[in-house]
């Protein structure tokens, strides 16, 4: 079984100051690891995602994730916040490896809705 | 088109009504997934199919909900009887494959209000 819990779901952070956003996974298996990001109205977004190449991913808009083993973490990062990422920000896990009919599936957290203020 | 379509954007129905929601994904994606979000939650998901055939339909709450893709395609989930707990956002996402990382491109949703 797969889970993933995202600590603080709300995050409040001043423009041009650090964004880290937490996520941590449990899964019996080799999992991929994704962030992606909800505006308001709209669907979701793909920000970036780790399938066992490098560790350290970048994603689109600054944003970048260290997938660490041993501390079962995909944290999520941007050195410097913009008014623009305002949105609510989903963590993801999905098998790596085929077999078992859970294979396809996304299982996400419960999100964390990031404050960006001025 | 060029991206997931939903239909329709909101649905408000009366309790214990049938509703169909619609998902026509990128063309092309035989992979094709179905999540629910209520307020304040994560999407969870429901079932997922590849090509015609429901591949994992774990997720499915009841009896009472039920999807088909009969042409590998467009894809309806169907909500017999609903009940005010079934209010929610309703997701769908499609994928080129389920090969790889399967990346999954997600559409706007159905927003589902059961009064």
């Amino acid at each position: 079984a797969q889970s993933v819990t995202q600590l603080g779901s709300h995050v409040s952070v001043s423009e041009g100051a650090l964004v880290l956003l937490r996520c941590n996974y449990s899964s019996s298996v080799p999992p991929y690891l994704f962030w992606y990001v909800q505006y308001p109205n709209q669907g979701l977004q793909l920000l970036l995602k780790y399938t066992s190449a490098a560790t350290l991913v970048k994603g689109i808009n600054g944003f970048e994730a260290e997938f660490k083993k041993s501390e079962t973490s995909f944290h999520l990062t941007k050195p410097s916040a913009h008014m623009s990422d305002a949105a609510e920000y989903f963590c993801a896990v999905r098998r790596a490896n085929a077999g078992g009919t859970s294979y396809g599936k996304l299982t996400f957290g419960q999100g964390t809705i990031l404050t960006v203020h001025p | 088109g060029a991206g997931v379509s939903q239909t329709p954007s909101n649905k408000v129905t009366e309790k214990g009504k049938y509703v169909e929601l619609r998902c026509d994904p990128i063309s092309g994606h035989t992979a094709l997934y179905w999540y629910r979000q209520s307020l304040g939650q994560g999407p969870e998901f429901l079932i997922y199919f590849q090509g015609t055939g429901a591949a994992d339909d774990s997720g499915l709450p009841n009896d009472r909900f039920f999807a088909v893709r009969p042409e590998g395609s467009v894809s309806t989930l169907k909500i017999q009887r609903t009940e005010r707990g079934d209010s929610a956002v309703y997701l769908c996402a499609s994928s080129l494959t389920t090969a790889g990382d399967g990346r999954q491109f997600f559409g706007p949703g159905t927003r589902l209000t059961v009064l």
